[in-house]
This record gives C-alpha cells, structure tokens and sequence, in this order.
C-alpha cells in the first residue's frame, strides 16, 4: 500500500522568511511520482511542483523547490521569500502505478501555513 | 475556459436521501477522479476512471458508486445519504501521460443531516 505522511499539521512563518514543509512516503515501487498542491482558504486545488523517482536533480518552479531525498523516502517542500499569499493548506502526494495506465494520486493529510507579516 | 466543472457547489441532503454529484471537463482528459476531503485526513480517493467505459475502486469506495458512459462526465451518485458522507468533494482529470498532474473541479460541499 502507498503511504504519504505529513506530520506538520499547521506552521507558521515570518514574511520574507523561508520555509520548509515536511513529506516522507512509502512505497515499493521503483517508478514513482512526487506531487505537491497548494490548497488557498478559497478551496482551489492548485499544483505547484513534481518530482520523479528518476530525476537526478530536485526539481524547482520559482520560489517552490523539492528536497528530494531518495534513500530516506523524502519530498520536502521549501517556498523561499514567504509572502502572505502563501498562506494556504499544501499537500503532497504519489503516484505510484500498480500498471502503467494507472494515474491516480494517494494524499497526504496536509500542512497549514501561515505567513505572518 | 477549460476545465473541470462541479455541480451543486453546496448541498444540504437528509440521511437516506440519493444524491448525484455531477462533474463535467472539456480536456479531454482520459482518466478521471473523485476524492473527499476532510480535515485530518486530507484527500481520499472514493472511484476513478482510467478511460471511459471503466471504473475502479479508490481507498474509500463504500457508499458511493460512478459511472462513465463518455470521456467528459464522470458522476458520483450516494445511494443513500449517511451523516459520515458529510464532506466536500473534488473532482479531477488527468492526461495519461506525461507529469499527468491531476486538475481539479472547484469542489461540492455536502452536508448529511
């Protein structure tokens, strides 16, 4: 069974300031993706970011970039220069396909942050 | 403007009621999702759809059944209501290749009373 984990349920952080949220998964599958969404008080499911099992590098999208660390089964997300409207509920989730048709996304149960002015 | 569209936005619905949740994308996207979410828990995958004329079961199927006679709906019908299907609910697409990030609807808010 895939299992995402996120054990910051809310943060807070200082405008400007970075932050780093926490996401380790589990899965037996070598072929795996790495998602994370951001989820404003609006309600709006927005994707920020991805990560492959293969990618050599972490990937980055402006101030969002993944600290993926394979051997510990990590996806950390960091947003760098924290403005107020970063200020949402953010989920990462995988896809791990049981076949290679198969798309769906197992979520993690997420963190709220708060950026602070 | 493409997309996902979800109706009702809200529904408040007595226990033991049916209730159809509607969800409509012009991507042409093959595969399709529905998911509730709740607080602690994030979201779950209740049924999806990898191609049209095929259904699947998520994590959290009981109570909730799908069909998908086309490639551009894709409902979720609750049999009958029960206080624990109280949630909101998202629909989603996704190509079947490449990243195959998933696009969501806007969300259904159910109450079951």
């Amino acid at each position: 069974a895939q299992k995402i984990t996120q054990t910051q349920p809310g943060m807070f952080v200082q405008e400007k300031e970075a932050v780093t949220l926490d996401c380790t998964y589990d899965t037996s599958d070598p072929s795996y993706g790495l998602f994370w969404y951001k989820q404003p008080s609006s309600g709006e499911m927005i994707f920020l970011i991805y990560q492959g099992s293969y990618d050599q590098q972490n990937a980055t999208e402006g101030r969002y970039s993944l600290n993926f660390q394979k051997a510990r089964k990590s996806a950390n997300l960091v947003i760098s220069a924290s403005q107020l409207g970063d200020s949402a509920m953010y989920f990462c989730a995988m896809r791990a396909p049981e076949v290679q048709s198969d798309y769906k996304l197992s979520f993690g149960a997420g963190t709220t942050v708060t950026v602070r002015a | 403007i493409a997309g996902i569209t979800q109706a009702p936005t809200s529904q408040i619905l007595a226990a033991g009621r049916r209730m159809t949740l509607r969800c409509t994308q012009d991507m042409r996207h093959n595969a399709m999702y529905w998911y509730r979410q709740d607080l602690g828990l994030g979201l779950r995958l209740i049924h999806y759809s990898n191609t049209a004329g095929t259904t699947g079961k998520g994590e959290v199927p009981d109570g909730y059944s799908v069909s998908r006679a086309n490639t551009d709906d894709f409902p979720l019908t609750l049999a009958s209501a029960v206080p624990s299907q109280t949630s909101v609910y998202f629909c989603a697409s996704s190509e079947d290749r490449g990243l195959g990030e998933l696009f969501f609807g806007e969300g259904s808010r159910l109450t079951v009373l």
